[in-house]
């Protein structure tokens, strides 16, 4: 059974900062893996797309990596801003289903 | 190319009734999922309709029920609703083959009193 882990579930950094949020997947038959933003109370977002045969993405301030036989993915955000909280979560498609993390919170303070 | 919708956005039921939630996709997707959110479980995939059928099915109980119109829209209901059925829920729709990016809509917060 597919199991996906996000590491940290929460996280505080200052304006400016540069980080990485990760996300384990316990098996590597996978699609893609997507990468989410959900602010509070509302749905998700889809921010990058990496297809099981690709490395990373990229979107301006976002780079996704994929390790799919490590089982891994990282989000890396460059000079976080305050409108970057929000809470990210990573998915893996197996087939037609996506399977959750449980997020990692992100607070950039000003 | 206006995004999925989602109708109701918020619903207040009472135990034991029963709700049915609207989703209408992406205009040319023609697979919609749909998933509950809860603070304990996060989020967790309940089904998904192509062409008007049921491909795949979470596990969840025959409570939850859905279909899927000609036009690709598609409704979820919950029968005899649970206290435990409270929860954001989300519908989601691709073009339809695995591997496709899935686009979420805004969702419907359910609250079971």
């Amino acid at each position: 059974k597919q199991e996906v882990t996000q590491i940290p579930a929460a996280l505080s950094v200052p304006e400016g900062e540069n980080l990485v949020l990760n996300c384990s997947f316990t098996d590597s038959a996978i699609y893609n893996l997507q990468w989410f933003r959900q602010d509070p109370g509302k749905g998700l977002t889809s921010l990058l797309l990496i297809q099981s045969s690709q490395r990373e993405q990229t979107s301006g301030r976002l780079n996704a990596s994929l390790d799919k036989s490590s089982g891994r993915s990282t989000l890396y955000i460059a000079a976080s801003q305050p409108g970057d909280s929000a809470t990210y979560l990573c998915a893996v498609s197996a087939g037609t289903a996506l399977i959750f993390g449980k997020g990692t919170t992100l607070s950039v303070s000003s | 190319k206006a995004g999925v919708t989602q109708t109701p956005r918020y619903l207040i039921k009472t135990r034991g009734q029963q709700v049915t939630l609207s989703c209408s996709p992406i205009s040319g997707h023609r697979s919609v999922s749909w998933y509950q959110q809860t603070p304990g479980q996060g989020l967790q995939f309940l089904f998904e309709y192509f062409s008007e059928t049921q491909r795949n099915k979470g596990n969840f109980p025959g409570r939850f029920s859905g279909r899927q119109f000609s036009n690709s829209r598609s409704e979820m209901n919950v029968s005899t609703l649970e206290l435990g059925d409270s929860a954001l829920y989300l519908c989601a729709s691709s073009l339809g083959d695995r591997g496709y990016e899935q686009y979420f809509g805004p969702g419907t917060r359910l609250t079971v009193t």
